[in-house]
């Protein structure tokens, strides 16, 4: 079975500065999709980044990259110019291509904390 | 025009109980899934379901069963509510081959 691990309960970041939270998992696969989620206070789930692990280039949306490593099973997220709406759960995630309808294997989470 | 929607967004029942929860999604989307998100905020797949197959987690009790009166729905129906059956549940939906779930708002359940 798939794991995904966040080492990292929570983090704090001074507002405009650079955090990377860290995920590693644990997959025999070698094609397979991972992400990282948002989750607000609302509670909401949001889709903050998605990478495919057969692309070596890393996936960056606005802010927010990540660093792929496939070999070391690791994906980090980094967030650039941190604000205060970045403060969040990150929660990161685990596909098995060909897999739909296994869905999504998450992480326990970082909490993050921005100071103003 | 809300993609995946829940509910209710709350519900507090009493143990013993039996309840459900509603989800239903306007994407044409051809799977849909409950996760449940503990009190420590551990997100966890409960079911998986489209027009042919259902895939049930192992660990979730028997007294949850979804239901899928048609492709655009898949209510959540638990039986003998416990104690440490609160929790959120979300529903999300993903088109075939697409690998992006699209998330519900979640429901907070409490059971007292």
């Amino acid at each position: 079975a798939q794991t995904v691990t966040q080492s990292q309960p929570e983090m704090s970041v001074q507002e405009a500065e650079t955090v990377t939270l860290s995920c590693t998992y644990d997959t025999s696969e070698s094609d397979y999709y991972l992400f990282w989620y948002k989750q607000p206070p609302s509670r909401q789930m949001i889709l903050v980044i998605r990478q495919e692990a057969y692309k070596q280039q890393n996936a960056t949306e606005n802010r927010f990259s990540v660093n792929f490593q496939k070999a070391a099973k690791s994906f980090s997220l980094k967030i650039s110019d941190s604000q205060l709406g970045d403060a969040a759960m990150y929660f990161c995630a685990y596909w098995l291509s060909g897999g739909g309808a296994d869905g999504l294997t998450f992480g326990k989470g970082t909490h993050l904390i921005i100071q103003p | 025009d809300t993609a995946v929607s829940q509910t209710p967004k709350y519900l507090v029942t009493q143990m013993g109980n039996d309840k459900s929860i509603k989800c239903e999604q306007n994407l044409g989307h051809d799977t849909m899934y409950w996760y449940k998100q503990d009190s420590k905020k551990f997100l966890k797949i409960m079911f998986s379901y489209n027009n042919k197959e259902l895939i049930i987690n192992e660990t979730v009790p028997n007294r949850f069963s979804p239901k899928s009166p048609d492709k655009a729905h898949l209510n959540l129906h638990i039986n003998s509510l416990e104690l440490g059956d609160s929790a959120v549940y979300f529903c999300a939906s993903s088109a075939r081959g697409s690998y992006e779930a699209f998330f519900g708002q979640g429901t907070r359940l409490t059971v007292v």
